[in-house]
């Protein structure tokens, strides 16, 4: 079965510290898909990131940075110079390949609190 | 904004009650999903549609039912509500024809209120 586990439930921060969210993921697919939303306190689901499982390359996108490793099957999410607008929480999710589309299965989602 | 549409965003209502939320996916996508977010469950997959078809089913009780209509909008029915009803209704919509896109966008949701 697969399962996400986001073990940190909670994460405050001074503004301008960095802060890694960590993400673990079971599956017994070999071809699958991992995500990061994002959920500000408005309550919509924002789409940060997808990556595949036969592609380890890290990737950066401005202060956000996304780590994943399969053979830890860890996907971790790290802000640099955090600030007070990523106060959201913030959901790892997982999916099996398929054409048209299949559900995400989520962690239960870390809070981050960035004050200044 | 996502492109995905949901109304009404907000939804107060008694319990015993039916109530319809409304989908609109992104322009072109086939695929529509609905997930229910509540404080003790999280976020769970309830159902999928796909070009008007059922295709998965998830956590979704037996009081609860969707579809997608031929212009893929799509509506989730829920009736006989209880309190533990109450949450927030997610839409979410993916797959282009002929250009798979496996992320997920979401709509705002709808928050129901079960008193």
């Amino acid at each position: 079965a697969q399962k996400v586990t986001q073990a940190q439930t909670e994460i405050s921060v001074v503004e301008k510290e960095d802060v890694t969210l960590d993400c673990v993921y079971e599956t017994r697919d070999t071809t699958y898909y991992l995500f990061w939303y994002k959920q500000p306190p408005s309550g919509e689901l924002v789409f940060l990131i997808r990556r595949n499982s036969f592609d380890e390359q890290n990737e950066i996108s401005g202060r956000y940075s996304w780590n994943f490793q399969k053979s830890t099957s860890s996907f971790n999410f790290t802000i640099t110079a955090s600030q007070v607008v990523d106060s959201a929480v913030y959901f790892c999710a997982l999916s099996e390949a398929d054409q048209a589309g299949t559900a995400l299965i989520f962690g239960k989602g870390t809070t981050l609190s960035v004050s200044s | 904004d996502s492109g995905v549409t949901q109304t009404p965003k907000h939804l107060i209502t008694a319990t015993g009650q039916r109530v319809t939320l409304r989908c609109s996916p992104r322009s072109g996508d086939l695929s529509v999903y609905w997930y229910q977010q509540s404080l003790d469950q999280g976020l769970q997959f309830l159902i999928q549609y796909y070009n008007g078809e059922e295709r998965a089913k998830g956590n979704i009780l037996e009081r609860f039912s969707a579809q997608q209509f031929p212009d893929l909008h799509s509506e989730l029915n829920l009736s006989s509500l209880e309190l533990g009803d109450s949450a927030l209704y997610f839409c979410a919509s993916s797959v282009v024809l002929g250009a798979p896109a496996y992320e997920q966008y979401f709509g705002p949701g709808t928050r129901l209120t079960v008193t």
